[in-house]
């Protein structure tokens, strides 16, 4: 079945460390997000890829980075910048309009 | 700039209608419906590309109303399945499907 993973479901780090965020899709698409959602805040848009090698920042990227080397995979590294990491962690493809959202990663930094 | 969504929270008897707002201060060049279950990913249930334009999907149908920069998502003899936060998410510019979402309505059916 085609699809979008993310991996793993449930993220424990310490304060201070780097953390890699896994996103692969077998769907074919060209563009690939990454999405933080916290309660009541909706979806809000952390980096997007629109094809391989290219990345650009979306609304809140401070505190982020991300990868783009293979069409498949688009992985997010949360970094000690990011004052805020603890939240709900969402990437996404898209094909004509449509979202394709992954299981999404549940992060908490203590 | 976020859309704004209204009401924050519906709370409904299977059987009743609802209906969800999304506006927006900017020009809109498409506007998108999802829903997400507790702990899921939001799942897409439709996109509306022209002002004017209404989609259904079962009892779940929507309208885009270009002048007004608003679009409504219409729940219809609602079941309990139909529980969940709403989203609608509001395309940045013509072509680049990057939307904007909204924060949300949460919906509630009881039996």
């Amino acid at each position: 079945d085609g699809g979008i993973t993310q991996s793993p479901k449930y993220l424990f780090r310490k304060e201070g460390q780097n953390v890699t965020l896994s996103c692969e899709q077998n769907l074919n698409h060209d563009a690939m997000y990454w999405y933080r959602q916290d309660p009541g805040q909706g979806l809000r848009l952390i980096y997007y890829s629109q094809i391989v090698n290219d990345f650009q920042k979306g609304d809140i990227a401070e505190g982020y980075s991300v990868s783009r080397e293979k069409k498949e995979s688009f992985p997010l590294t949360v970094t000690s910048a990011q004052k805020n990491p603890t939240a709900f962690y969402l990437c996404a493809s898209t094909y004509r309009g449509e979202q394709y959202f992954g299981p999404g990663t549940r992060l908490t930094v203590t | 700039q976020q859309p704004v969504q209204s009401p924050q929270a519906v709370i409904l008897r299977e059987g009743e209608d609802a209906v969800i707002n999304c506006s927006s201060s900017k020009a809109l060049y498409s506007v998108h419906w999802y829903r997400q279950k507790h702990g899921e990913a939001p799942v897409f249930l439709m996109i509306l590309l022209k002002g004017g334009e209404q989609k259904g999907h079962e009892k779940i149908s929507a309208s885009f109303n270009e002048k007004k920069q608003q679009s409504s998502l219409y729940l219809t003899a609602s079941q309990l399945s139909y529980s969940g936060t709403y989203f609608c998410g509001t395309e940045r510019s013509g072509g680049s499907y990057i939307p904007t979402f909204g924060r949300g309505t949460s919906l509630i059916v009881h039996p």
